[in-house]
């Protein structure tokens, strides 16, 4: 079946300090894919998406881009602040379905 | 423009009793999605629903658990003779029109803990 995977944390950074959390897929033909993020004790909420190949999602300084070739999806951040500090879920969707992966748990030291 | 609502937030059962976990879709998304968090994993698709119709359960237990999005009210997951294995975070989404078409919304999730 349909997985994505993502890089393992917990991962922590000093605040200003550039961010990648990678991010693959084995889906074929071309899923929408997703990154959410979790902040304590919350529920999920979608930080950017893309639809397709070569497609950038974008929001609050988070970038990923589609890459078909590569199968990936991976989260960048050029200055993460203590306000970033969460866990980030990469997805796929496929039909009816979404795949999540096991999550990203970033902290922002000041 | 309520998101999507989950309650309760928090529920503890012990062993063996019932519990009950409702989700209110966001106003005017009739496709709900219930995943399960188990402690330091990602999100576990359970169920897909569309009002009155269970579409993809695949993703459910066989047995205890059941999930239904009546006509009226919230979609509600049943899960029957709770064990300290069902402990996690349940979520629900919603969407307005099919997974891979449109994005879906979580709600804030609830927390089961069976004693």
């Amino acid at each position: 079946g349909n997985s994505v995977t993502q890089m393992e944390g917990p991962v922590t950074l000093s605040e200003e300090a550039f961010l990648t959390i990678n991010c693959t897929y084995t889906a074929t033909g071309y899923p929408s894919l997703f990154w959410y993020v979790q902040y304590p004790g919350e529920g999920l909420q979608l930080l950017l998406k893309a639809t397709k190949a070569d497609d950038k999602g974008s929001n609050k300084g988070f970038e990923a881009t589609y890459r078909k070739e590569t199968t990936s999806f991976h989260l960048e951040k050029g200055s993460v602040q203590v306000s970033d500090s969460a866990v980030y879920f990469c997805a796929e969707v496929t039909g009816n379905q979404f795949y999540f992966g096991t999550g990203t748990s970033l902290t922002v030291i000041p | 423009n309520a998101g999507v609502m989950q309650n309760p937030r928090h529920l503890v059962r012990r062993r063996g009793q019932e519990a009950r976990l409702r989700c209110s879709p966001m106003k005017g998304h009739s496709h709900v999605y219930w995943y399960r968090q188990l402690p330091e994993e990602g999100l576990k698709f359970m169920v897909y629903l569309q009002k009155e119709n269970i579409i993809d359960e695949s993703g459910m237990p066989k047995e205890r658990f059941s999930a239904e999005f009546p006509k009226e009210g919230p979609s509600i997951l049943r899960i029957q003779q709770v064990v300290r294995g069902d402990s996690a975070a349940y979520f629900c989404a919603s969407s307005r029109l099919l997974a891979d078409t449109d994005t879906q919304y979580f709600g804030p999730g609830t927390r089961l803990t069976v004693l």
